[in-house]
């Protein structure tokens, strides 16, 4: 069964970093997703990609977040300089238009 | 703006009994909704959806849930809990019709435990 894959599973980084987070979406999919979840708290939207540029963001994605699909298959989220509130699950997930998202099983940063 | 309650943070119930876990959503129309379920270490896999059409919905794992627009709610149900069902259950909802297909709302999630 096709699945959405995401690597590292865990990645520890100093404050002021940067980090890039990977993920595979599943290969028919159109729309490709970031989400967070903080430990303890809901998942949160990001940002949404779609037809090679971002088409939903929410007001969490700031200057410090990019996102890129540098090839045909790979779909990254860049934090520029990591902060310790940037510590938290990162989700990637992947849909066909208006149907439901699929989600990776999750990197784990965690910002010292 | 869209959101998702879930009153019931944690909920803990006898393996075989039947489980009922509560959603309430706010949206001007009718959204998408879904339910995931997050296993511990894992992602979330999504359960079961509610597009348009019937009101009850049938989902993988025996789950099912009812879509009630006069109540805005989508709980979720099982007849029988397995052991193996303990997990925490997330409730979402898609807006339609905009230009980021289903950018999903969650809510706060219900930490279920079974005992045995």
């Amino acid at each position: 069964e096709p699945e959405v894959t995401q690597t590292p599973s865990h990645q520890v980084t100093q404050m002021g970093q940067e980090v890039i987070l990977r993920c595979v979406p599943i290969s028919n999919h159109l729309y490709f997703y970031w989400y967070r979840q903080i430990l303890g708290q809901k998942v949160e939207f990001l940002v949404s990609f779609y037809n090679n540029e971002i088409s939903e963001k929410s007001e969490i994605f700031d200057d410090q977040f990019s996102v890129e699909r540098p090839d045909g298959s790979n779909f990254t989220l860049k934090i520029r300089s990591t902060k310790l509130e940037d510590s938290a699950m990162y989700f990637c997930a992947s849909s066909v238009l208006q149907l439901e998202a699929f989600f990776g099983q999750g990197t784990r940063l965690t910002v010292v | 703006a869209q959101s998702v309650t879930q009153p019931d943070i944690h909920i803990t119930v006898s393996e075989g009994a039947s489980l009922e876990l509560r959603c309430n959503y706010s949206y001007g129309a009718t959204p998408y909704l879904f339910w995931y379920v997050q296993s511990p270490g894992q992602g979330l896999q999504l359960l079961l959806k509610y597009f348009s059409g019937d009101t009850l919905v049938q989902g993988i794992k025996g789950f099912e849930a009812e879509f009630k627009r006069s109540q805005s709610s989508f709980n979720l149900r099982k007849p029988s809990v397995h052991w193996s069902d303990a997990a925490e259950y997330f409730c979402a909802v898609g807006a339609r019709g905009n230009n980021a297909g289903n950018m999903l709302t969650f809510g706060g999630g219900t930490r279920l435990m079974v005992k045995p």
